[in-house]
């Protein structure tokens, strides 16, 4: 079994300042894990994923975030937030290996971006 | 690819009444999810169909809940005798075979309200 934690409910932050959402998850098997974005009223946006390969994933809009598997952490950054990043973000998990996996999701992280 | 789409987008009903809803899937994409999420939480995985098999269910799928997906198409989840701890936005997914088989596309949702 899977649980994804983060570490932070709130976050605000003004405008050009550069933002961490954190991730730490647990598993007993490899993962392949997920940032999506959710804005009111609508449904879960992909912003980037890593399956495998370069630990360091670059995504839209701007994000990134880095596969730190001794710390089993996946947090998302951006150098620089505009007003319109103001969304709640889902970090998940799912088992690697094959397709077809169901997804684990954080708790979400409310990003309040402050002019 | 007119991406994932759910109907209605809002439900309101009376405790006790019954309530279908309805996903269309990306067009070919073999595999639909669908995930459970309330105020201020996580979405949580309910259940996964592969083509029209039903391979996994959660034990958040009482027998209240019952999922179809009769021809590999669309498929639909409904509820009966509705709880007020229905409510929620149920969230479809879907995901193809090929290419980016382990990304969920989500749809916007159907917020479900049990008075």
């Amino acid at each position: 079994a899977q649980s994804v934690t983060q570490l932070d409910s709130q976050v605000p932050v003004f405008e050009e300042a550069p933002v961490e959402l954190r991730c730490n998850y647990s598993s007993s098997v490899s993962v392949y894990l997920f940032w999506y974005v959710q804005y009111p009223n609508q449904g879960l946006q992909l912003l980037l994923k890593y399956l495998s390969g370069s630990t360091l994933v670059k995504g839209i809009n701007g994000f990134e975030a880095e596969f730190n598997k001794s710390q089993t952490s996946f947090h998302l950054r951006k150098p620089s937030v505009h007003i319109s990043d103001t969304a709640e973000y889902f970090c998940a998990v799912s088992p690697g290996g094959e397709a077809g996996n169901m997804l684990t999701f954080g708790g979400g992280t409310r990003l309040m971006v402050k002019p | 690819d007119t991406g994932v789409s759910q109907d209605p987008r809002h439900k309101i009903t009376k405790r006790g009444q019954n309530v279908t809803f309805r996903c269309d899937p990306i067009s070919e994409h073999n595999r639909l999810y669908w995930y459970r999420q309330t105020l201020g939480q996580g979405p949580e995985f309910l259940t996964y169909f592969q083509n029209e098999a039903q391979l996994e269910k959660s034990r958040l799928l009482s027998d209240r809940f019952s999922a179809e997906r009769p021809k590999g198409s669309f498929s639909t989840l409904e509820i009966q005798r509705t709880e007020q701890g229905d409510s929620a936005m149920y969230l479809c997914a879907s995901s193809p075979d090929y290419g980016d088989k382990n990304i969920q596309y989500f749809g916007a949702g159907t917020r479900l309200s049990v008075l």
